[in-house]
């Protein structure tokens, strides 16, 4: 198992703002997936993007992955107050349990 | 589909008393579950991994005889705390892996929403 890195660590956006948080990693993977952790809650599983895969949509959402670089980004377009919510990655080689960095915290204020 | 939950949501328990925390999948078989830890601000630690039928692994620094894990079944794993401390006052998070090797979904994994202990 290995833990992403997310960057920034605090990020304030406007609503109506897009934002955009990346990841880094140290070793090959199989997949990396995105989470969302609202205040005192559990996670919600955002997105999974395979390691051939570049890009992938969901809703609002886009997420890149350079799997020569080891980085994905996420980026959230058109914020939303809703959308306030601490944001990890977890790169995972398959089969392993998924290990969590600090997260980056999203405030979007209205 | 892919729902985990949690019983309890949260307990307050006195110190030296044992609590349990049900993990289960609602919809599909888990033959791996995950346990997790998170403290005030700060990210999620793997406590341990947990297959079915079989003994937990735990991670480095955490007390397996503190943390009994239990998963019997490949829709429950149980996690007590026992002899609770203030110190292990925290939001406890479950999560489950869908299959067997090679499956879809096994890649995958899906998080209950957390169990927030207070010991007092």
């Amino acid at each position: 198992s290995q833990q992403g890195e997310e960057d920034p660590q605090a990020l304030s956006i406007q609503e109506g703002e897009n934002a955009t948080m990346n990841c880094s990693y140290k070793t090959s993977i199989n997949n990396l997936q995105w989470y969302r952790q609202n205040s005192g809650r559990g996670l919600v599983h955002l997105i999974l993007i395979r390691s051939n895969e570049r890009e992938k949509h969901s809703g609002r959402l886009r997420v890149t992955l350079d799997t020569s670089k080891k980085s994905s980004s996420l980026l959230i377009t058109a914020s939303r107050a809703a959308d306030t919510a601490s944001y990890f990655c977890a790169p995972s080689q398959a089969g392993t349990a998924l290990i969590f960095g600090k997260g980056t915290t999203l405030s979007v204020s209205s | 589909g892919a729902v985990v939950s949690q019983h309890p949501s949260w307990v307050i328990c006195k110190s030296g008393t044992s609590v349990k925390i049900e993990c289960r999948s609602l919809d599909f078989q888990a033959t791996t579950m995950f346990w997790y830890r998170q403290f005030p601000k700060q990210s999620l630690m793997l406590m341990a991994t947990s297959n079915e039928g079989s003994k937990a692994t735990y991670e480095q620094g955490v007390e397996k005889d503190k943390f009994l894990i239990n998963h019997a079944s490949l829709t429950l794993s149980t996690l007590t705390v026992t002899s609770a401390h203030p110190e292990d006052s925290s939001f406890y998070i479950c999560s489950a892996r869908p299959g067997l090797a090679g499956a879809v979904g096994y890649n995958e994994q899906f998080f209950g929403p957390g169990t927030r202990l207070t010991v007092l």
